[in-house]
């Protein structure tokens, strides 16, 4: 079935380190993922996307980075911040609306 | 209001009591979703609006939930004859037009079923 996971339950940064969250994906049709961030208590706020047509996408502190050849997704956050942690989703949408979400990881940074 | 808003934010059901959450939307926006989360797991799609139209509903568990946006806003999640399993987070998400424009999420309606 369709699937979008992540690698790993948990992550501690220390602050102002950067963090790499990973994310791999089942559907090879997927073309438009999203990142999400969620924080206790939150829905799931958008962070950044990316279109399969494109294999970087940088926004401010964030990048994502896809990789359609072993199904694989990542999201960099540069100089990790205590306001960074929450858990965050990686997402694909498909026929156009349908957002089938991973099961999470949540980051923690450490001052 | 700025953004999706959903009520009740915390309810408690007996269990077999029917429950109905309300969500609205950005003013605006075209596309409204139900999603389901439950404790450490990520949402899970539920329903989709597009306008009034429901067009599709394939993630709703049971026959026991139920959705409806009749007039192309506001739509209200029932669940009929709550039981343990429903306790979640039920969260609503609107965009402007469909899954390709950014969604935006509401603070969710906390279920707990006892």
């Amino acid at each position: 079935g369709e699937s979008v996971g992540l690698h790993l339950p948990t992550l501690s940064v220390q602050e102002g380190d950067n963090s790499i969250i990973n994310c791999a994906y089942s559907n090879s049709a997927s073309d438009y993922f999203i990142w999400y961030k969620q924080e206790s208590g939150k829905g799931p706020q958008f962070i950044i996307d990316i279109r399969s047509n494109m294999d970087k996408r940088q926004g401010q502190r964030v990048t994502v980075l896809l990789n359609k050849t072993v199904k694989h997704l990542s999201l960099q956050i540069a100089a990790t911040q205590p306001g960074d942690s929450a858990v965050y989703f990686c997402a694909d949408v498909t026929g156009g609306f349908k957002t089938i979400f991973g099961a999470g990881t949540r980051l923690f940074v450490k001052a | 209001g700025a953004g999706v808003s959903q009520s009740p934010r915390y309810k408690v059901a007996k269990r077999g009591q029917d429950v109905a959450l309300r969500c609205d939307p950005i003013s605006g926006h075209v596309s409204l979703f139900w999603y389901q989360q439950a404790l450490g797991q990520g949402p899970e799609f539920l329903t989709y609006f597009q306008n009034e139209a429901q067009l599709d509903k394939s993630g709703l568990p049971s026959d026991r939930f139920f959705a409806e946006r009749p007039e192309g806003s506001v739509s209200t999640l029932k669940i009929q004859r709550t039981q343990q399993e429903d306790s979640a987070v039920y969260l609503c998400a609107s965009s402007f037009d469909g899954g390709r424009n950014t969604i935006y999420f509401g603070e969710g309606s906390w279920l707990t079923v006892v």
